[in-house]
């Protein structure tokens, strides 16, 4: 069984303050992870993933994530928070081989100006 | 690219009613997926269709049936909604999963569905 725990269900940083979102995972075998940004009443967007390679991956609007596989984490950080980065964030785990993506329960993120 | 579009956007039933949700992807992907997303649950997956021909169990299957008419379409069929199945409903399409994309899966804008 795979499963994902984010352990903040809210996240509150000031405008222009780094900002990070935790994620911690559980996978038998090589995960593949992912972090989504869902804004309301809208559907899912990617954001970015990690397959194989280098730790840290870098993805869209200046977010990245660091993979620890000692730590089973792969948390979501941005170095400067801007307002329009309020929104939900879910982060996903999948074995690999596994069509079935496990969603966390997400993590509001609000900057506040 | 319209990526992945459904329909309707909202839905109001009464409970024992019943409706299909459609969804369809440009984007030539293999693989299709319906989740739903509850307030504190994240998403999860109700059925998926590895590719054209094929479908499989999700997480929470029970209440609902599907079919992949062919690779563009995916549609979910509620026979006798529940005020359970109240809900918003994505379905989502995936490059394959054993290629150096890893298979991400990209999301339709949702069906809001109100079962009364």
């Amino acid at each position: 069984a795979q499963s994902v725990a984010q352990p903040e269900d809210q996240v509150n940083v000031a405008e222009g303050n780094p900002l990070t979102v935790k994620c911690t995972y559980s996978v038998s075998g090589n995960p593949y992870l992912f972090w989504y940004v869902q804004y309301p009443n809208r559907g899912l967007q990617f954001l970015l993933k990690y397959i194989t390679g280098d730790n840290l991956v870098k993805g869209s609007y200046g977010f990245e994530a660091e993979f620890n596989k000692s730590q089973t984490s792969f948390h979501l950080k941005k170095p400067s928070a801007l307002v329009s980065d309020s929104a939900l964030y879910f982060c996903a785990v999948r074995k690999a081989g596994s069509y079935q993506l496990t969603f966390g329960k997400g993590t509001k993120l609000s900057v506040i100006p | 690219n319209a990526g992945v579009t459904q329909t309707p956007k909202f839905q109001v039933l009464k409970t024992g009613q019943s409706m299909t949700l459609q969804c369809a992807q440009d984007m030539n992907h293999n693989s299709m997926y319906w989740y739903r997303q509850d307030p504190g649950m994240g998403l999860r997956l109700i059925y998926y269709s590895a590719s054209e021909g094929t479908t499989d169990k999700g997480e929470v299957p029970n209440g609902y049936n599907v079919s992949r008419l062919n690779k563009r379409e995916f549609s979910l069929r509620l026979e006798s909604a529940a005020p359970s199945q109240t809900s918003v409903y994505f379905c989502a399409s995936s490059e394959p999963t054993g290629a150096s994309g890893g298979g991400t899966q990209y999301f339709g804008p949702g069906t809001r569905l109100t079962v009364l």
